[in-house]
């Protein structure tokens, strides 16, 4: 299972922090990813990381601004954004990926999602 | 970044009917491609993926095909709780890229 929490109304330019707390499986064995769904629109594929922490991979649209880490000693991926845009706005998915590491795989196990608002 | 094409964007079908969906990529994607279905305030469930190899756990009445540019989801005798909306994922060129979705409604 995965629940994710902390998605709230942001102004423009501001900061919010994501969580997404995993139960049910062993998480360091895994990649995890965030992926957002923006209203009236497509799945849009955001960050990912290693198993381990070490690796992380970002879209072009949130590179330098988003930064994605896990605890694995808490069972807890987290996707911390700053200098948020209107084009954030959007509902943010945590994913689990079939594989221990890399970005290139499928998601076969998804969160319901939180969502961030980005509004002045 | 690789662009995934699906259609049609929104089509109307009956339970029992057997319905296609198709996905393009702008360039080939091998067959690392997943399709993935989501219903309305639920988290997207993977169907399959490989192109054709189907998720532990999903039924089999759906099915994948294609490699390259050119992939398909089939549904071969459509169940109420089947009335979702379908992305397809390409998985072979960083970023990954989702196609626009399909929205599968009852008629």
């Amino acid at each position: 299972q995965l629940l994710e929490s902390g998605g709230d109304l942001a102004q423009p330019g501001g900061s919010l922090g994501l969580s997404c707390v995993v139960s049910g499986f062993t998480f360091s064995s895994y990649a995890m990813g965030w992926v957002r769904r923006a209203p009236g629109k497509g799945l849009e594929w955001v960050s990912s990381v290693s198993g381990s922490g070490a690796t992380t991979y970002y879209a072009d649209s949130v590179k330098d601004r988003f930064i994605i880490s896990r605890d694995n000693s808490k069972n807890t991926l987290y996707l911390q954004m700053s200098s948020l845009r209107v084009e954030d706005t959007a509902l943010y998915h945590c994913a689990r990926s079939v594989r221990s590491s890399g970005w290139d795989a499928a998601f076969d196990l998804w969160g319901q999602g939180t969502m961030v608002t980005v509004s002045s | 970044a690789i662009r995934m094409t699906q259609s049609p964007s929104s089509f109307s079908a009956s339970t029992g009917d057997r319905v296609t969906i198709t996905c393009r990529a702008s360039q080939t994607v091998s067959s690392y491609l997943a399709w993935y279905q989501q219903k309305p305030g639920k988290a997207p469930e993977l169907l399959i993926y490989a192109a054709s190899t189907l998720q532990s756990g999903v039924p089999s009445r759906f099915s994948g095909s294609g490699s390259g540019t050119d992939f398909a989801l089939t549904i071969s005798c459509l169940q109420s709780e089947d009335f979702a909306t379908y992305f397809c994922e390409q998985y072979y060129s960083y970023p990954p890229t989702f196609g626009q979705g399909t929205k599968l409604e009852i008629k």
